[in-house]
């Protein structure tokens, strides 16, 4: 397709329990994001891949957050052992190039909701 | 104090109106600068990059004002298509965004 993709669209999942959520970037572009958007509030920085490299993952919360990209296109976040405030709406971005004058352009996220 | 800050609203403005809002940075390195539109529960576009001689697009203006630290959106002419959220984006010379908590607008019939 030729915007970014998120999996699943909507999640659910009971406290404690692991979940992985996908992003599947625009063909070609070299960096990725993830973002995390509580209600009413703007996204927030979680983490940042040039490539397959992780070059800054400053915004995960606790070390439960754990986000990969092995090849360099699609990546996951996963969260493990998952708390309430954990719900959110996780946004993928990806952009062309890494340096910050590039748009980022994001994917229609997931909606995490713990129970 | 956080590092970009919007007024939340909600703008209720009749059709026709022109509305404006402000963004304040603290970060006086910062380099780039965007307008992001966000419909409710969907993901923000991009509405417009926002460059230091200020840029316009249709209805859209956008100004940065660097020694005062602001960013501003105009829009002109309001249609009720334009009822959504505003993020305001800061960006200092590295890739990360600083979002802001975005400005609501209603635009009412």
């Amino acid at each position: 397709g030729a915007g970014v993709s998120q999996s699943p669209r909507y999640k659910v999942a009971k406290r404690g329990q692991d979940v992985a959520l996908r992003c599947d970037p625009i063909s070609g572009h070299v960096s990725l994001f993830w973002y995390q958007q509580a209600l009413g509030q703007g996204p927030e920085f979680l983490t940042y891949f040039q490539n397959e490299a992780q070059l800054d993952k400053s915004g995960l919360p606790s070390d439960r957050f754990f986000a990969e990209r092995p090849e360099g296109s699609v990546s996951t976040l996963k969260i493990q052992r998952t708390q309430q405030e954990d719900s959110a709406v996780y946004l993928c971005a990806s952009s062309l190039g890494h340096t910050n004058n590039q748009p980022q352009h994001f994917g229609d996220g997931t909606r995490l909701s713990i129970l | 104090r956080k590092e970009v800050e919007q007024d939340p609203g909600p703008f209720n403005v009749p059709e026709g109106a022109t509305v404006a809002f402000n963004c304040t940075y603290s970060n006086s390195a910062s380099q780039s600068f965007f307008w992001y539109r966000q419909d409710c529960r969907k993901e923000p576009k991009l509405l417009m990059s926002v460059y230091s001689s200020g840029n316009e697009d249709g209805r859209f203006t956008a100004q940065l004002n660097r020694a005062s630290q602001y960013i501003s959106l105009l829009i002109r002419d309001s249609k009720l298509s334009d009822s959504a959220t505003y993020l305001c984006v800061v960006s200092s010379g590295t890739y990360k965004y600083i979002f802001g908590t975005g400005t609501r607008l209603k635009v009412l019939a």
